[in-house]
């Protein structure tokens, strides 16, 4: 079993809908949480950083952490053709090491 | 400026050729990683620095070796490379304040084809 469960998608959505998205742990330890978009051929680009259970929200993004359910959710509102990526959940422990859920390919259709 | 360079953006390298993979970063990150992503997969980490000190190899082939000249700077030279070592090679640095480390940031990455 991987340490992070993400569904790979695709996910394929109409403009302006909410794009909701998720990834599961098993490791207890992991304490900073972390959502990446990734366009094709390019790196990663951090959109949410937490490291506490609850909501987070920046513009159009939400990011949900439940640590007693071991779980993560990235939302995004009004989404838009430009979000079409590939969306990577990430979470370390207290140390340096950064483990990566498998990545959601998300298309926005005009 | 929450910018890591890469460079180069693309590199092409025959099996028997030497060459150097850079990152520069000026964010004061005292952490720096070396990822390699092959397609329709996520970043598999290869080398941690912490404060300039190697803290993490996992398990990487000798061929490629890190260098952390300073605190702002990370190597990643490579020999004597594979076909199968094609991939998207990522930089990324993070910070750490009152031993919690912050989010990590990465650059553009650097297009490896070995022929």
């Amino acid at each position: 079993q991987k340490e992070v469960e993400q569904d790979p998608g695709p996910l394929s959505v109409p403009e302006g809908a909410i794009v909701s998205l998720n990834c599961t742990y098993s490791n207890s330890a992991f304490q900073y949480f972390m959502w990446y978009r990734q366009y094709s051929r390019k790196g990663p680009e951090l959109l949410m950083y937490t490291y506490s259970s609850g909501n987070k929200e920046d513009g159009r993004f939400t990011a949900q952490v439940d640590k007693s359910s071991k779980y993560i959710s990235l939302f995004i509102r009004d989404s838009q053709p430009s979000d079409s990526a590939t969306y990577l959940c990430a979470m370390k422990a207290a140390g340096n090491k950064l483990t990566f859920g498998g990545g959601t390919r998300v298309l926005v259709k005009p | 400026d929450t910018e890591v360079t890469q460079t180069p953006k693309h590199l092409v390298m025959g099996m028997t050729n030497k060459k150097s993979l850079k990152c520069e970063q000026h964010m004061g990150h005292r952490a720096m990683y070396w990822y390699k992503q092959k397609a329709k997969k996520p970043p598999e980490l290869m080398f941690v620095y912490s404060y300039e000190k190697l803290s993490i190899n996992e398990s990487v082939p000798s061929r490629f070796s890190p260098e952390c000249p300073n605190s702002s700077l990370l190597n990643l030279h490579l020999h004597a490379l594979q076909p199968e070592d094609s991939a998207l090679y990522l930089c990324a640095s993070s910070y750490r304040d009152r031993g919690r480390n912050t989010e990590a940031f990465f650059g553009q990455g650097t297009r490896l084809t070995v022929v």
